[in-house]
């Protein structure tokens, strides 16, 4: 069956634009994370979707990140006005109770 | 809070070598205990995953072992290949707020020289 993908894979925005994160979880999966990762270092928790409910969002590091799932399957990562500091990868997780997560490819954010 | 620490940073071996990578965490309260590789421009793809209950986990040429009471896990891979080549992490599954939450290391970028 097909894994967890991610759209766009690359993204080029300049500093100030919004851009919109997809990802695809693999299906009748209840549980959904993102995670922020920068050069050389592991990827840190952003946020954590059970079906449609937004259960945790400690780890957004600013409002100008914005997740939803409203549906309870796709899920899109919104950054406002994007940062140069915001360039990294975004990997988004599925998982069926939480305690194994089935990662995407990733989405590789720079900002210029 | 829980830390997780990955040592070394990076590691080059010629090939044929066994070789472990190291894993610490500061809270011996983990769910589980899961080793992932990274390829460049690619996602994680899990390796092997120790329950906070077992000891040890192994798969082919790799094994992984977990010991709580010390905060550790090794990942032990024999024979190494050109293909091994990749960076490896280390994630430890803990309970916040009856929430499932992975905490990262920073990872082990492994060469392996033909």
């Amino acid at each position: 069956g097909a894994g967890v993908s991610q759209s766009p894979r690359y993204k080029v925005a300049k500093r100030g634009q919004d851009v919109a994160l997809r990802c695809d979880p693999i299906s009748g999966h209840v549980s959904l994370f993102w995670y922020q990762q920068a050069l050389g270092q592991g990827p840190e928790f952003l946020t954590y979707f059970q079906n449609e409910a937004q259960l945790d969002k400690s780890g957004l590091p600013s409002d100008r990140f914005f997740a939803e799932r409203p549906e309870g399957s796709v899920s899109t990562l919104k950054i406002q006005r994007t940062q140069q500091e915001d360039s990294a990868v975004y990997l988004c997780a599925s998982s069926l109770m939480g305690y194994e997560q089935y990662f995407g490819p990733g989405t590789r954010l720079t900002v210029t | 809070k829980q830390e997780v620490t990955q040592i070394p940073a990076a590691l080059s071996v010629p090939e044929g070598e066994n070789l472990v990578l190291n894993c610490s965490f500061t809270d011996s309260a983990i769910y589980n205990l899961q080793w992932f590789r990274q390829d460049p421009g690619k996602g994680l793809t899990s390796l092997l995953l120790i329950q906070s209950s077992q000891r040890e986990q192994t798969s082919g040429r790799l094994n992984a072992s977990l010991d709580k009471s010390s905060g550790r896990s090794t990942l032990y891979i024999a024979a190494s290949q050109p293909g091994d080549s990749a960076t490896y992490l280390c994630a430890a599954l803990v309970v916040m707020d009856s929430n499932y939450q992975l905490i990262w290391g920073a990872g082990t970028k492994l060469i392996i020289k033909p």
